[in-house]
């Protein structure tokens, strides 16, 4: 079947660590995406990535950092920059960059990051 | 600036109600895309629905009913006969032309109760 798989769906993580999340589409999509949902708040874009090898920073991107080595592939890893990293993390591609609205994005399951 | 407001936090009702979820959005471009989104408890963004701007018909899938309106700034989505598996998180989403990025709502939880 085709989808995105995010993993792992909880994530422990000491203060001072960096950690990274995976996330994997067999879609062919070529736009990916990163965003992050703090309870009772909407989705907030953290990375994008249009096509390989190429990603652009969205709204919240401090403090992580992303890498888009193949088209199927766009992990996160969240940095000890990162104030207050605890957060449901969502990955999401599209056929194309969402421009113009024309295509919808599909989302991960996404995993849940606690930093203890 | 673009804004999307949904002004339900969360809604309760018993199974085989009707229940209309409200979205009211901000924005200045004149071509834009609506969304609609269900988060079920498993955590992924499901789409519902995608409505483009110049588009005011009224849409109906099943239960589901969306209600598109310019003149108040609304895409308002109607369950009707809700059953329990409708218990989930809806975003509604807005976004203009030529961006790459969705601008969310902050969700309605609907708890529909047996």
């Amino acid at each position: 079947d085709g989808g995105i798989t995010q993993s792992p769906k909880y994530l422990f993580r000491k203060e001072g660590q960096n950690v990274t999340l995976s996330c994997e589409q067999n879609l062919n999509h070529d736009a990916m995406y990163w965003y992050r949902q703090d309870p009772g708040q909407g989705l907030r874009l953290i990375y994008y990535s249009q096509i390989v090898n190429d990603f652009q920073k969205g709204d919240i991107a401090e403090g992580y950092s992303v890498s888009r080595e193949k088209k199927e592939s766009f992990p996160l890893t969240v940095t000890s920059a990162q104030k207050n990293p605890t957060a449901f993390y969502l990955c999401a591609s599209s056929i194309d960059l969402l421009q113009g609205g024309g295509t919808e994005a599909f989302f991960g399951q996404g995993t849940r990051l606690t930093v203890v | 600036a673009q804004k999307v407001t949904q002004a339900q936090t969360e809604i309760s009702v018993v199974e085989k109600e009707d229940v209309t979820l409200d979205c009211v959005y901000e924005t200045r471009d004149t071509t834009y895309y609506l969304f609609w989104y269900k988060q079920p408890p498993s955590g992924e963004l499901v789409f519902l629905i995608r409505r483009n701007s110049f588009d005011e018909q009224n849409e109906i899938s099943g239960r589901y009913s969306w209600n598109f309106q310019k003149s108040t700034s609304s895409f308002n989505f109607t369950i009707t006969a809700s059953q329990v598996v409708d218990s989930a998180v809806y975003f509604c989403a807005l976004i203009k032309y030529s961006s790459y990025k969705l601008i969310f709502g902050s969700g309605t939880r609907l708890l529909v109760r047996p």
